[in-house]
Protein backbone atom coordinates (compact mmCIF):
# COMPACT_ATOMS: atom_id res chain seq x y z
CA UNK A 1 0.00 0.00 0.00
CA UNK A 2 1.45 3.29 -0.61
CA UNK A 3 1.75 6.01 1.91
CA UNK A 4 2.85 9.30 2.32
CA UNK A 5 4.44 10.61 5.55
CA UNK A 6 4.80 15.13 6.01
CA UNK A 7 6.81 16.61 8.65
CA UNK A 8 6.27 18.65 10.26
CA UNK A 9 2.64 18.39 11.21
CA UNK A 10 2.68 22.34 11.75
CA UNK A 11 5.54 25.23 11.18
CA UNK A 12 5.45 28.75 12.51
CA UNK A 13 8.10 30.76 10.80
CA UNK A 14 9.10 34.26 10.71
CA UNK A 15 9.09 36.52 8.11
CA UNK A 16 12.70 35.61 5.88
CA UNK A 17 13.00 32.52 7.97
CA UNK A 18 13.97 29.56 5.95
CA UNK A 19 12.80 26.43 6.03
CA UNK A 20 12.42 22.78 4.52
CA UNK A 21 9.03 20.10 4.31
CA UNK A 22 9.69 16.96 4.58
CA UNK A 23 7.62 14.23 2.56
CA UNK A 24 8.26 10.59 3.14
CA UNK A 25 7.36 8.30 0.63
CA UNK A 26 6.77 4.55 0.14
CA UNK A 27 5.19 3.38 -3.49
CA UNK A 28 5.29 0.38 -5.34
CA UNK A 29 7.12 2.13 -7.93
CA UNK A 30 6.96 5.83 -8.73
CA UNK A 31 5.40 7.49 -11.18
CA UNK A 32 5.51 11.21 -10.07
CA UNK A 33 5.68 13.19 -6.60
CA UNK A 34 3.70 15.90 -6.33
CA UNK A 35 2.80 19.05 -4.35
CA UNK A 36 0.33 20.82 -4.04
CA UNK A 37 -0.69 24.32 -1.78
CA UNK A 38 -3.74 24.12 0.05
CA UNK A 39 -5.52 27.00 1.32
CA UNK A 40 -8.37 26.94 4.16
CA UNK A 41 -11.50 25.74 2.51
CA UNK A 42 -10.00 25.80 -0.60
CA UNK A 43 -9.15 23.71 -3.60
CA UNK A 44 -5.33 22.33 -3.85
CA UNK A 45 -3.45 24.41 -6.16
CA UNK A 46 -0.91 22.26 -8.15
CA UNK A 47 2.56 23.41 -7.36
CA UNK A 48 5.22 20.85 -8.85
CA UNK A 49 5.46 17.45 -10.68
CA UNK A 50 8.90 15.36 -9.72
CA UNK A 51 9.21 12.11 -11.85
CA UNK A 52 13.14 10.85 -10.55
CA UNK A 53 15.62 10.59 -7.85
CA UNK A 54 17.40 14.07 -8.20
CA UNK A 55 15.18 16.12 -10.19
CA UNK A 56 14.28 19.67 -8.45
CA UNK A 57 12.21 22.34 -9.31
CA UNK A 58 11.77 25.92 -8.37
CA UNK A 59 8.72 28.54 -8.62
CA UNK A 60 9.80 31.88 -6.56
CA UNK A 61 10.52 31.23 -3.37
CA UNK A 62 9.73 27.25 -3.08
CA UNK A 63 12.15 24.46 -4.06
CA UNK A 64 11.26 21.10 -4.47
CA UNK A 65 13.95 18.63 -4.30
CA UNK A 66 13.07 14.26 -4.84
CA UNK A 67 15.40 11.36 -3.24
CA UNK A 68 14.67 7.50 -3.74
CA UNK A 69 12.42 8.04 -0.69
CA UNK A 70 11.48 11.76 0.47
CA UNK A 71 11.30 14.83 -1.36
CA UNK A 72 11.66 18.55 0.46
CA UNK A 73 9.90 21.47 -0.14
CA UNK A 74 12.62 24.09 0.90
CA UNK A 75 10.88 27.85 1.45
CA UNK A 76 13.52 30.79 0.86
CA UNK A 77 13.19 33.95 2.65
CA UNK A 78 9.43 32.86 3.22
CA UNK A 79 6.27 35.81 3.35
CA UNK A 80 3.09 35.57 5.06
CA UNK A 81 1.49 35.66 1.65
CA UNK A 82 3.06 31.80 1.72
CA UNK A 83 1.29 30.60 4.77
CA UNK A 84 -0.94 27.60 3.74
CA UNK A 85 -1.21 23.90 3.85
CA UNK A 86 1.58 22.17 1.79
CA UNK A 87 0.41 18.71 0.38
CA UNK A 88 2.29 16.04 -0.56
CA UNK A 89 1.42 13.02 -3.01
CA UNK A 90 2.28 10.20 -5.12
CA UNK A 91 0.93 8.35 -7.95
CA UNK A 92 1.92 5.09 -8.53
CA UNK A 93 2.99 3.20 -11.71
CA UNK A 94 -0.25 1.82 -13.01
CA UNK A 95 -2.41 4.42 -11.61
CA UNK A 96 -3.41 7.74 -11.99
CA UNK A 97 -4.76 8.84 -8.85
CA UNK A 98 -3.01 10.14 -6.19
CA UNK A 99 -2.11 9.47 -2.60
CA UNK A 100 -2.01 12.43 -0.04
CA UNK A 101 -0.15 13.26 2.88
CA UNK A 102 -1.38 14.80 5.39
CA UNK A 103 0.40 18.19 5.51
CA UNK A 104 2.49 20.54 6.76
CA UNK A 105 0.51 23.67 7.89
CA UNK A 106 2.96 26.62 7.26
CA UNK A 107 2.19 29.92 9.45
CA UNK A 108 4.88 33.02 8.47
CA UNK A 109 4.69 35.81 10.65
CA UNK A 110 5.15 39.61 9.66
CA UNK B 1 -8.54 29.40 -10.92
CA UNK B 2 -7.82 26.03 -11.82
CA UNK B 3 -10.57 25.96 -14.59
CA UNK B 4 -12.18 23.21 -12.51
CA UNK B 5 -15.52 24.33 -11.43
CA UNK B 6 -17.99 22.32 -8.52
CA UNK B 7 -21.49 22.97 -7.64
CA UNK B 8 -22.66 23.71 -5.07
CA UNK B 9 -20.41 25.20 -3.22
CA UNK B 10 -22.46 24.39 -0.05
CA UNK B 11 -24.29 21.89 0.83
CA UNK B 12 -26.84 21.42 4.30
CA UNK B 13 -28.64 18.03 4.47
CA UNK B 14 -29.93 15.62 6.84
CA UNK B 15 -28.99 11.65 7.88
CA UNK B 16 -30.81 9.59 5.56
CA UNK B 17 -31.20 11.92 2.71
CA UNK B 18 -29.18 11.78 -0.98
CA UNK B 19 -27.29 14.93 -2.40
CA UNK B 20 -25.81 15.13 -6.18
CA UNK B 21 -22.58 16.73 -6.20
CA UNK B 22 -21.73 18.08 -9.75
CA UNK B 23 -18.29 19.03 -11.42
CA UNK B 24 -17.09 20.11 -14.93
CA UNK B 25 -13.69 19.38 -15.62
CA UNK B 26 -11.08 21.72 -17.35
CA UNK B 27 -11.73 22.07 -21.30
CA UNK B 28 -10.11 19.43 -23.18
CA UNK B 29 -9.25 16.70 -19.76
CA UNK B 30 -10.81 14.02 -20.31
CA UNK B 31 -10.13 12.16 -16.93
CA UNK B 32 -12.46 13.42 -13.57
CA UNK B 33 -11.46 12.49 -10.36
CA UNK B 34 -12.98 13.09 -7.12
CA UNK B 35 -11.76 13.12 -3.42
CA UNK B 36 -12.79 13.70 0.00
CA UNK B 37 -11.26 15.58 2.51
CA UNK B 38 -11.74 15.31 5.94
CA UNK B 39 -10.38 16.40 9.15
CA UNK B 40 -9.41 12.93 10.83
CA UNK B 41 -8.57 11.09 6.82
CA UNK B 42 -6.94 14.10 5.24
CA UNK B 43 -7.63 13.84 1.31
CA UNK B 44 -8.82 10.51 0.14
CA UNK B 45 -9.27 9.06 -3.52
CA UNK B 46 -12.99 8.10 -4.38
CA UNK B 47 -13.44 7.27 -8.11
CA UNK B 48 -11.80 8.10 -11.74
CA UNK B 49 -13.59 8.62 -14.81
CA UNK B 50 -11.89 8.14 -18.24
CA UNK B 51 -14.27 9.61 -20.96
CA UNK B 52 -17.23 8.52 -20.06
CA UNK B 53 -15.95 4.82 -18.38
CA UNK B 54 -15.31 4.42 -14.97
CA UNK B 55 -11.18 3.72 -14.49
CA UNK B 56 -10.50 3.14 -11.29
CA UNK B 57 -12.17 2.97 -7.63
CA UNK B 58 -10.69 3.90 -4.09
CA UNK B 59 -12.36 3.99 -0.81
CA UNK B 60 -15.77 4.83 -2.03
CA UNK B 61 -18.85 3.50 -0.47
CA UNK B 62 -21.48 1.16 -1.68
CA UNK B 63 -23.97 4.53 -0.83
CA UNK B 64 -21.88 6.29 -3.50
CA UNK B 65 -21.87 6.38 -7.12
CA UNK B 66 -20.72 7.99 -9.50
CA UNK B 67 -20.87 9.00 -13.36
CA UNK B 68 -19.54 10.99 -16.15
CA UNK B 69 -21.60 12.27 -19.50
CA UNK B 70 -20.76 12.43 -23.08
CA UNK B 71 -19.91 16.35 -22.05
CA UNK B 72 -17.30 15.23 -20.21
CA UNK B 73 -18.99 16.57 -16.87
CA UNK B 74 -19.59 14.49 -13.98
CA UNK B 75 -22.08 13.79 -10.45
CA UNK B 76 -21.29 12.10 -7.58
CA UNK B 77 -24.33 10.83 -5.73
CA UNK B 78 -24.29 10.37 -2.25
CA UNK B 79 -27.06 8.46 -0.69
CA UNK B 80 -28.58 7.44 2.69
CA UNK B 81 -25.92 10.13 4.43
CA UNK B 82 -25.03 9.75 7.68
CA UNK B 83 -23.09 11.88 10.14
CA UNK B 84 -19.47 11.03 9.30
CA UNK B 85 -20.13 11.86 5.91
CA UNK B 86 -19.87 15.57 6.44
CA UNK B 87 -16.75 16.73 4.14
CA UNK B 88 -15.50 18.68 1.59
CA UNK B 89 -15.51 16.68 -1.45
CA UNK B 90 -13.18 18.14 -4.74
CA UNK B 91 -13.39 17.17 -8.39
CA UNK B 92 -10.03 16.75 -10.29
CA UNK B 93 -9.16 16.79 -13.75
CA UNK B 94 -6.48 16.06 -15.55
CA UNK B 95 -5.13 16.33 -19.38
CA UNK B 96 -3.28 12.86 -20.45
CA UNK B 97 -1.53 15.01 -22.96
CA UNK B 98 2.10 14.01 -23.12
CA UNK B 99 3.75 17.17 -21.49
CA UNK B 100 1.28 16.97 -18.44
CA UNK B 101 -0.42 13.69 -18.45
CA UNK B 102 -0.12 13.35 -14.77
CA UNK B 103 -0.78 16.53 -13.24
CA UNK B 104 -4.49 17.06 -11.92
CA UNK B 105 -6.08 20.49 -11.30
CA UNK B 106 -8.46 20.64 -8.35
CA UNK B 107 -12.02 22.41 -8.21
CA UNK B 108 -13.06 24.82 -5.15
CA UNK B 109 -14.69 21.71 -3.52
CA UNK B 110 -18.35 21.21 -2.42
CA UNK B 111 -18.53 21.49 1.65
CA UNK B 112 -21.24 18.72 2.72
CA UNK B 113 -22.80 19.27 6.38
CA UNK B 114 -25.03 16.37 7.21
CA UNK B 115 -27.04 17.00 10.40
Amino acid sequence: EDQVTQSPEALRLQEGESSSLNCSYTVSGLRGLFWYRQDPGKGPEFLFTLYSAGEEKEKERLKATLTKKESFLHITAPKPEDSATYLCAVQARGNEQLTFGSGTQLTVLP
Amino acid sequence: DSGVTQTPKHLITATGQRVTLRCSPRSGDLSVYWYQQSLDQGLQFLIQYYNGEERAKGNILERFSAQQFPDLHSELNLSSLELGDSALYFCASSSHRASSYNEQFFGPGTRLTVL
